[in-house]
C-alpha cells in the first residue's frame, strides 16, 4: 500500500542550527501539508502546499520556516535557525484531493529535539 | 476564541461494549469533519469523514454524526476489542481553507 515516508525519523540539533526535514508523499497526491506536535499536545497545522506554492500558513509557520517541492517527488521542510520550542514531532501528510474532499495520508513523523 | 474540545481524560471500556467519543467546537462553521485515529508515537491515520450536510456516517463498526446545531459529533466504536486502545482525534476544516484544525484527541483503552 502507498504511503507517506519521512527521513529522518529523529534529528537532534542545537539551537541556532538549521534543520532540513524530508517526506516522499504519496506519488499521485497533490496536496502536502506539514504538521507538528508538541509531546503531549495537539497536532498543529502549519502549512499546506498545492501547485508549487504555499496554499495556506499558520501562525506558526513564520519566516524561520519554508517549503520546497524541489525535484517533483521530495516536499522538504526547513527551519533557519532552531529554537528550543521547535521540539517536536513533524508529520508530513499528502491528500489525492482537495483538502475538503479527502482523507489526508500522514507519514510517521520526524521527531526534532533541539538542544 | 475558536475551540475544538475532545474529553481530556482517558476513556477506559470493557470490550464488547460500545465506545463513544465527543467532539464539541466553538466559534468554527466547519463544512467538514473528520476523525483519526493515533497510536503512541505514530502519524494519525484517517478513519471517517461527515460532511455538514450528513447528520452520520458508519463504516464497519465505526459510526459518525455530525450535529451543526449542537456543534458536537460523536464517534461511536461497536462491539469494542483491545485493538481499539489509541487516542482518536477529531479534524475540522472550514470551507474555502486548506488545513484540518485538530482537537487534542481522546486517549481510549479497551480492557479485555
Amino acid at each position: 500500500e502507498p504511503e507517506v515516508t519521512q527521513t529522518p525519523s529523529h534529528q537532534v540539533t542545537q539551537m541556532g542550527q538549521e534543520v532540513i526535514l524530508r517526506c516522499v508523499p504519496i506519488s499521485n497526491h497533490l496536496y502536502f501539508y506539514w504538521y507538528r506536535q508538541i509531546l503531549g499536545q495537539k497536532v498543529e497545522f502549519l502549512v499546506s502546499f498545492y501547485n508549487n506554492e504555499i496554499s495556506e500558513k499558520s501562525e506558526i509557520f513564520d519566516d524561520q520556516f519554508s517549503v520546497e517541492r524541489p525535484d517533483g517527488s521530495n516536499f522538504t521542510l526547513k527551519i533557519r535557525s532552531t529554537k528550543l520550542e521547535d521540539s517536536a514531532m513533524y508529520f508530513c501528510a499528502s491528500s489525492v484531493e482537495a483538502a475538503n474532499t479527502g482523507e489526508l495520508f500522514f507519514g510517521e513523523g520526524s521527531r526534532l529535539t533541539v538542544l | 476564541s475558536q475551540k475544538i474540545e475532545q474529553n481530556s481524560e482517558a476513556l477506559n471500556i470493557q470490550e464488547g461494549k460500545t465506545a463513544t467519543l465527543t467532539c464539541n467546537y466553538t466559534n468554527y462553521s466547519p463544512a467538514y469533519l473528520q476523525w483519526y485515529r493515533q497510536d503512541p508515537g505514530r502519524g494519525p491515520v484517517f478513519l471517517l469523514l461527515i460532511r455538514e450536510n450528513e447528520k452520520e456516517k458508519r463504516k464497519e463498526r465505526l459510526k459518525v454524526t455530525f450535529d451543526t446545531t449542537l456543534k458536537q459529533s460523536l464517534f461511536h466504536i461497536t462491539a469494542s476489542q483491545p485493538a481499539d486502545s489509541a487516542t482518536y482525534l477529531c479534524a475540522l476544516l472550514t470551507s474555502g481553507t486548506y488545513k484540518y484544525i485538530f482537537g487534542t484527541g481522546t486517549r481510549l483503552k479497551v480492557l479485555a
